[in-house]
């Protein structure tokens, strides 16, 4: 069964820098597998932040950006902000119609 | 903008049936793909399967044959069903579309509704 593995927590302080990985337990994470990032506050629903890699949705601000890193997808936060406390998923194109979300990062900006 | 809203019974039983509809409005349900995404009480979301308008699907392995995901576009709706469902199953579901420009990501979610099993 595929696995999709993010760190379970980040700290960052107010205008630091924080980056989240997402790895994929049969191997590395390419463009193929269409990487997209999503943040999520409690009791609400998920914002789409990043698609395919490094696409920001509309709306998103600059400080958001997505790569891959090695052979992880990642999100990283530069200047982070107090509103960026939030749980963050990355969502893979895993093969032949089948998606895994990974297992979820919470952020905590102090 | 789209708007998805999802709709069924808050309470299962054990061992029965969870069924689910999203209602879309806003839009037209063709030509696009839609999922439907869960999320357990204070746990990370899960991906439970998409379909086509067409009628074509795709569900999670992990769900061994228990899921089934219909379409109705006479109704822009569409709908999931859970057989044999657990506690386990006890989540908030939610219903999404994916992106009509690039479909590999979700670019519309509805709030999603809480479904307990319970006796």
């Amino acid at each position: 069964q595929t696995v999709v593995t993010q760190e379970p927590s980040f700290s960052v302080s107010p205008g630091g820098t924080v980056t989240l990985t997402c790895a994929l337990s049969s191997g590395s994470v390419t463009n193929g597998h269409y990487p997209s990032w999503y943040q999520q506050t409690p009791g609400q629903a998920p914002r789409t932040l990043i698609y395919s890699t490094n696409t920001r949705s509309s709306g998103v601000p600059g400080r958001f950006s997505g790569s891959i890193l090695g052979n992880k997808a990642a999100l990283t936060i530069t200047g982070a902000q107090a509103d960026d406390e939030s749980d963050y998923y990355c969502l893979l194109y895993v093969r032949s119609g089948i998606y895994a979300f990974g297992t979820g990062t919470k952020v905590t900006v102090l | 903008q789209v708007q998805l809203q999802e709709s069924g019974p808050g309470l299962v039983k054990p061992s029965e049936t969870l069924s689910l509809t999203c209602t879309v409005s806003g839009g037209s349900i063709t030509p696009y793909y839609w999922g439907w995404i869960r999320q357990p009480p204070g746990k990370g979301l899960e991906w439970i399967g998409y379909i086509f308008y067409n009628g074509a699907t795709s569900y999670n392995p992990s769900l061994k044959g228990r899921v089934t995901i219909s379409v109705d576009t006479s109704q822009n709706q569409f709908s999931l069903r859970l057989y044999s469902v657990t506690a386990a199953d006890t989540a908030v579901y939610s219903c999404a579309r994916y992106s009509p420009d690039n479909p590999k990501h979700f670019d519309s979610w509805g709030r999603g509704t809480l479904v307990a099993v319970s006796s």
